[in-house]
């Protein structure tokens, strides 16, 4: 299996700031991973897709990079509706597995 | 608009079987360019995949859980399934079920499958206890 490691875990941030998260495949990817924004009792919501794509309808704040094991997401300038849970995903050849996740919160 | 919506028993016992199924709606579940899959998530933990499926049936499932899961597909009534046997407490979850969308790509004359979840049902509480 191939293992992601997201960090940090949880992360408190003012409104306006810059959030980087990063995740880290055990093994090259290539540019096959996705971030997801889950909200509390909610299904998960696609942001991002082949590392850098933004979803369509998705802000513009939000973006994605890297490839091959290091990759990052960033919200730009932070906003209230940004609190939520963060979760890499890996999608190498329908063996897919998620990051731990990373908690938001506002400071 | 496409929407998928999971049904099946809240409890389960434990050594029992899980079935639980997704019907989707203002889409086609025969539709050559998505696969279709479930994920998992116990109570304050992240997500977990089990398995996707194609609408011909073809199956790719988590190692860690392929030898208790059995993921089908009706294509007539527009549903996909899920059957996970000899359940514990540790099966306990929020079970979601998606859309996959992504391509395929042919590399030395082997395909390769890249697919990610874009549309996600709102999940259902599955709790095993007896």
């Amino acid at each position: 299996d191939i293992q992601m490691t997201q960090s940090p875990s949880s992360l408190s941030a003012s409104v306006g700031d810059r959030v980087t998260i990063t995740c880290q495949a055990s093994q090259d990817i290539s540019k096959y991973l996705s971030w997801y924004q889950q909200k509390p009792g909610k299904a998960p919501k696609l942001l991002i897709y082949d590392a850098s794509n933004l979803e369509t309808g998705v802000p513009s704040r939000f973006s994605g990079s890297g490839s091959g094991t290091d990759f990052t997401f960033t919200i730009s300038s932070l906003q209230p509706e940004d609190i939520a849970t963060y979760y890499c995903q890996q999608y190498d050849n329908l063996r897919i597995t998620f990051g731990q996740g990373t908690r938001l919160e506002i400071k | 608009q496409l929407q998928l919506q999971e049904s099946g028993p809240g409890l389960v016992k434990p050594s029992e079987t899980l079935s639980l199924t997704c019907t989707v709606s203002g889409g086609s579940i025969s539709s050559s360019n998505y696969y279709w899959g479930w994920i998992r998530q116990p109570p304050g933990k992240g997500l977990e995949w089990i398995g996707s499926i194609y609408y011909s049936g073809s199956t790719y499932y988590n190692p860690s859980l392929k030898s208790r899961v059995t993921i089908s597909v009706d294509t007539s009534k527009n549903l996909f399934s899920l059957n996970l046997s000899s359940v514990t407490a540790a099966d306990t979850a929020v079970y979601y079920c998606a859309r996959l969308r992504g391509h395929t790509a042919m590399l030395f004359g082997r395909h390769y499958y890249y697919y990610y979840m874009d549309v996600w049902g709102k999940g259902t509480t599955v709790t095993v206890s007896s």
